[in-house]
């Protein structure tokens, strides 16, 4: 059992490069999470998925583009990368939000840690 | 909307001494989860301990422990006999039920000293 895995775990990209981070989680679990993490403001959330096929913009999606074709994976990808897209960037699942007294905490990736030139 | 404010950016404390990291937050719902998460160096984030909103009990966990007042909508965490491994940014978060986002604070980076 891995958990939440995240592909990969270090790049550098050039201005206008473009480029895919893989999440996949082996908990059968409903949502799914990308968040990014910068100096002072703690995990903004990105984009999520509630479930295989669907997609929802979080707090901060402008520059980023996501597809959950597979309920085990979720994508998250930079069409035309931009220095302020500098972060590490975290993937994330949780069951299904359901009934009180259910937690339903998310389960962390170890990270990506992503560098625009 | 919800929000999570953590008003320590730092703190430090020598070893085997208790400290205590401050939660405030703000929602509408009058069921909520909230969450201490801890992150260590390695950058994994890991979960310590979580408090259901109508559960008047506060949680603990070992070494680790809140203090959740409803009321004042605070949610500490405190954490006895500090241990070199508890070195870590450590973040507050909050999930509205039914509610499939997770808010949370900018974090407190806590040192123990040897």
């Amino acid at each position: 059992n891995a958990g939440v895995t995240q592909t990969p775990k270090f790049r550098v990209l050039k201005t206008g490069q473009s480029m895919t981070l893989l999440c996949a989680q082996d908990m059968n679990h409903e949502y799914m999470y990308w968040y990014r993490q910068d100096p002072g403001m703690g995990l903004r959330l990105i984009h999520y998925s509630v479930g295989e096929g669907t997609t929802a913009k979080g707090e901060v999606p402008d520059g980023y583009n996501v597809s959950r074709l597979k309920k085990q994976n979720f994508l998250l990808g930079l069409e035309s990368a931009a220095p302020s897209q500098t972060s590490v960037y975290f993937c994330a699942s949780s069951s299904h939000i359901g009934l009180a007294g259910v937690y339903n905490e998310q389960f962390f990736g170890p990270g990506t840690r992503l560098t625009v030139l | 909307a919800q929000t999570v404010t953590q008003s320590q950016p730092e703190m430090s404390v020598q070893e085997a001494e208790t400290v205590t990291l401050s939660c405030t937050y703000d929602t509408s719902e009058s069921n909520y989860y909230l969450f201490w998460y801890k992150q260590p160096p390695s950058r994994q984030m890991i979960l310590v301990i979580r408090q259901e909103a109508y559960k008047q009990q506060n949680a603990t966990e070992n070494r680790f422990s809140v203090n959740f007042q409803k009321a004042a909508k605070s949610f500490s965490l405190k954490i006895s006999d500090s241990q070199l491994g508890d070195t870590a940014m450590y973040f507050c978060a909050l999930r509205g039920f039914g509610n499939e986002k997770l808010t949370f604070g900018t974090g407190t980076r806590l040192t123990i000293i040897p």
